[in-house]
């Protein structure tokens, strides 16, 4: 158990709600990364927090955001949701500051679906 | 940019057999390279990272820059590696690139 938690497990929403998905990470880790997988683009990065502070952006939409709290915990949040927004979304956590040889370890993830 | 690809979906083999997981990557600086495994019902977990050079469950995986390719192997094939493979680029920031993942499936 890499120790990286999510929750919810499964969320079921319809269009044009607004969501928002939890995660811990690993105890002593400073960065947590958001992913995005879904059947037609596969794993894409979504966003990178260190230490309560946006780090690196990947193809995160305008409609969604993320923030890091003082304890670590990370939120993403999703707004005005599509049907295309249903996807697997999980959260990963490493020790360092962004290194390129940062072991990333990842939570069960969220399982988004928008009706 | 950088860019994963991972040619094949499927991988269909007999226990036993010698296992070839193709990854190619696009890369402008130095890349660091994982292969990262996720079992059913499991999360996604790091199987090995070129850096380390080491041999996991069994499985390796060569860095060759010449071909751009980090292509996971394994000599002998057994039931418990059924899973899903992913190849991944760490960039800036350890930003992970994923190819879009192989499943492989290995019959008793």
């Amino acid at each position: 158990d890499s120790g990286v938690t999510q929750t919810p497990k499964h969320l079921i929403t319809a269009t044009g709600q607004r969501v928002t998905l939890r995660c811990s990470p690993r105890s002593g880790d400073l960065s947590v990364y958001w992913y995005q997988q879904s059947l037609d683009q596969g794993l894409q990065f979504l966003i990178q927090y260190y230490n309560g502070e946006e780090r690196a952006k990947g193809n995160i939409l305008e409609r969604f955001s993320a923030q890091q709290f003082p304890d670590l915990h990370s939120e993403l949040n999703l707004s005005s949701l599509e049907l295309g927004d249903s996807a697997l979304y999980f959260c990963a956590s490493s020790v360092a500051t962004g290194h390129s040889t940062d072991t990333q370890y990842f939570g069960p993830g969220t399982r988004l679906t928008v009706l | 940019a950088q860019r994963v690809t991972q040619p094949e979906k499927l991988l269909s083999v007999f226990k036993g057999a010698p296992v070839e997981l193709k990854c190619n990557y696009s890369y402008s600086g130095s890349p660091e390279l994982f292969w990262y495994v996720q079992y059913s019902r499991q999360r996604l977990q790091l199987l090995l990272r070129h850096i380390s050079r080491e041999s996991i469950k069994g499985f390796t995986a060569d860095l060759n820059k010449g071909e751009t390719s980090f292509h996971l192997k394994k000599p002998f094939a057994q039931e418990e590696d059924s899973a899903m493979y992913y190849c991944a680029l760490s960039g800036p920031n350890s930003k992970l690139t994923f190819g879009k993942g192989i499943t492989l499936s290995v019959r008793p």
